[in-house]
């Protein structure tokens, strides 16, 4: 079965630094996965997708890569600020869902921001 | 649009009592989702439909849960009979059926606790 790896412990960085979040996978290949941020007593809310015959895509201070190789997302905020101290879930198609919309989730990695 | 509204915000309640919960997708949107959310196991899809019909059950716990859609504005997730293992923020999400990869808009959840 579909299994996505996040990693389970907080991860604590200074004010603008760069945060690296990792996201595994294994089984298959998704066709796209994408990053959602969550603050505690909130539900998740979408940042970014990112297809698998894209290798980078940026928004703002975010990056995703997307590595079908290494079976491995890299979710990168550059320029940290303490607001952007969340839980950050990468979520992915389980086979067979084409055209449904459903998402599997990882665990999420929490982050935090020091000033 | 509001987004996803959900109905009760927290619901404290003995086990063995029947539990409903509400949700109110975003307007237009074809398909809605429903999560259940604990430290343990992360975010569980339980169940989604696509224009009112329910297209894949399979995360749903036990027969103790069930959840229908009479309209495209309104879903139940109801819990008869409550067990205190049920306890757990129960969310929300719908979204469009656009592309198949459409990003999934999250209510703010409800937090259940069965005691």
């Amino acid at each position: 079965s579909q299994k996505i790896e996040q990693n389970s412990e907080a991860l604590n960085i200074q004010e603008g630094k760069t945060a690296t979040l990792t996201c595994n996978y294994t089984n298959y290949s998704p066709a796209y996965l994408q990053w959602y941020r969550q603050d505690p007593g909130r539900g998740p809310v979408f940042l970014l997708l990112i297809r698998e015959n894209e290798k980078e895509k940026r928004k703002e201070r975010l990056k995703v890569t997307f590595d079908t190789t290494l079976k491995q997302s890299l979710f990168h905020i550059t320029a940290s600020q303490p607001a952007d101290s969340a839980t950050y879930l990468c979520a992915l198609p389980p086979p067979g869902s084409g055209g449904y919309n459903k998402l599997i989730f990882g665990a999420g990695t929490r982050l935090a921001v020091h000033p | 649009d509001a987004g996803v509204i959900q109905s009760p915000r927290h619901e404290v309640t003995e086990m063995g009592q029947e539990v409903t919960l509400r949700c109110k997708p975003i307007s237009g949107h074809d398909y809605l989702f429903w999560y259940r959310q604990t430290m343990m196991r992360g975010l569980e899809l339980l169940i989604y439909f696509n224009n009112n019909v329910p297209i894949d059950d399979s995360g749903m716990p036990e027969d103790r849960f069930s959840a229908k859609m009479p309209n495209a504005s309104f879903s139940t997730l109801k819990i008869q009979p409550s067990e205190p293992r049920d306890s757990a923020v129960y969310f929300c999400a719908s979204s469009l059926a656009r592309t198949g990869e459409d990003e999934q808009f999250f209510g703010p959840g409800t937090r259940l606790t069965v005691l």
